[in-house]
C-alpha cells in the first residue's frame, strides 16, 4: 500500500497559464476527492468521482476548472486560464467506501503559486 | 457560515500531560466525524474517527468524545509526546444526496508540545 500520491508537489507558473496536477490514489479505493487549501483555512471541497463518473462539483469549481478520472484509475485537475487567486494547496483523498466510514485517506498536495 | 469550528487556534502543552482539542458543529446532518494531523507542507493524516452512534472511540493514545446534543466533540491525546506538534483539524461529513461524503473542515489548532 504506497498511499495516496500526487505529482507535481510545487508548481509556479504565471497568471492566464494553463496548468494539470495529477492524483493517484490508494488502488483499491472507488473514491476520490479534490480538495482546495488555504493559508489559515482547513480542505474546501471541490469535486468527487465514483469511479469514472464525476457526480459532485463545488460552487468553489468554477469553469475555468476540470477534473477527469478516466478508468476510475488516476485523476487530473486541470486549470485554465490561472488567476492568483487559484494559489492554494490542491489535496486529493481517496477512500473505500462506507464499510470503513468512507474513511479519506489524503495524498501529499500540490502547492499552486500564481505569479 | 462556518459548519465546523475549531475555536482555539493554538495549544500549548508540557510533555507527557494531557492535550484537549475541542471543535463544534452546527448541521445536525452530520453523521460521522474524524480528526486529521498535518504537518507543514504535507497533506493532512488521518487520527481517529468517530460515528454518530458513539459517543466514544478510543486507538492507543488518542480519544475522541463525542456530545450530539451538544454538538461538541474532542480528541484527547495521552501522553503529549513532542512528535504531537502539528496543525488537528476536526472534519465531519454527511451524505450530500449527490453521491459523495465530502468533508466540512473547521480551521485547525495548532499543538505545541513542550519537552
Amino acid at each position: 500500500d504506497t498511499g495516496v500520491s500526487q505529482n507535481p508537489r510545487h508548481k509556479i507558473t504565471k497568471r492566464g497559464q494553463n496548468v494539470t496536477f495529477r492524483c493517484d490514489p490508494i488502488s483499491e479505493h472507488n473514491r476520490l476527492y479534490w480538495y482546495r487549501q488555504t493559508l489559515g483555512q482547513g480542505p474546501e471541497f471541490l469535486t468527487y468521482f465514483q469511479n469514472e463518473a464525476q457526480l459532485e462539483k463545488s460552487r468553489l469549481l468554477s469553469d475555468r476548472f476540470s477534473a477527469e478520472r478516466p478508468k476510475g484509475s488516476f485523476s487530473t485537475l486541470e486549470i485554465q486560464r490561472t488567476e492568483q487567486g487559484d494559489s492554494a494547496m490542491y489535496l486529493c483523498a481517496s477512500s473505500a467506501g462506507l464499510a470503513d466510514g468512507d474513511t479519506q485517506y489524503f495524498g501529499p498536495g500540490t502547492r499552486l503559486t500564481v505569479l | 457560515d462556518q459548519q465546523v469550528k475549531q475555536n482555539s487556534p493554538s495549544l500549548s502543552v508540557q510533555e507527557g500531560r494531557i492535550s484537549i482539542l475541542n471543535c463544534d458543529y452546527t448541521n445536525s446532518m452530520f453523521d460521522y466525524f474524524l480528526w486529521y494531523k498535518k504537518y507543514p507542507a504535507e497533506g493532512p493524516t488521518f487520527l481517529i474517527s468517530i460515528s454518530s452512534i458513539k459517543d466514544k472511540n478510543e486507538d492507543g493514545r488518542f480519544t475522541v468524545f463525542l456530545n450530539k446534543s451538544a454538538k461538541h466533540l474532542s480528541l484527547h491525546i495521552v501522553p503529549s509526546q513532542p512528535g504531537d506538534s502539528a496543525v488537528y483539524f476536526c472534519a465531519a461529513s454527511a451524505y450530500s444526496g449527490a453521491g459523495s461524503y465530502q468533508l466540512t473542515f473547521g480551521k485547525g489548532t495548532k499543538l505545541s508540545v513542550i519537552p
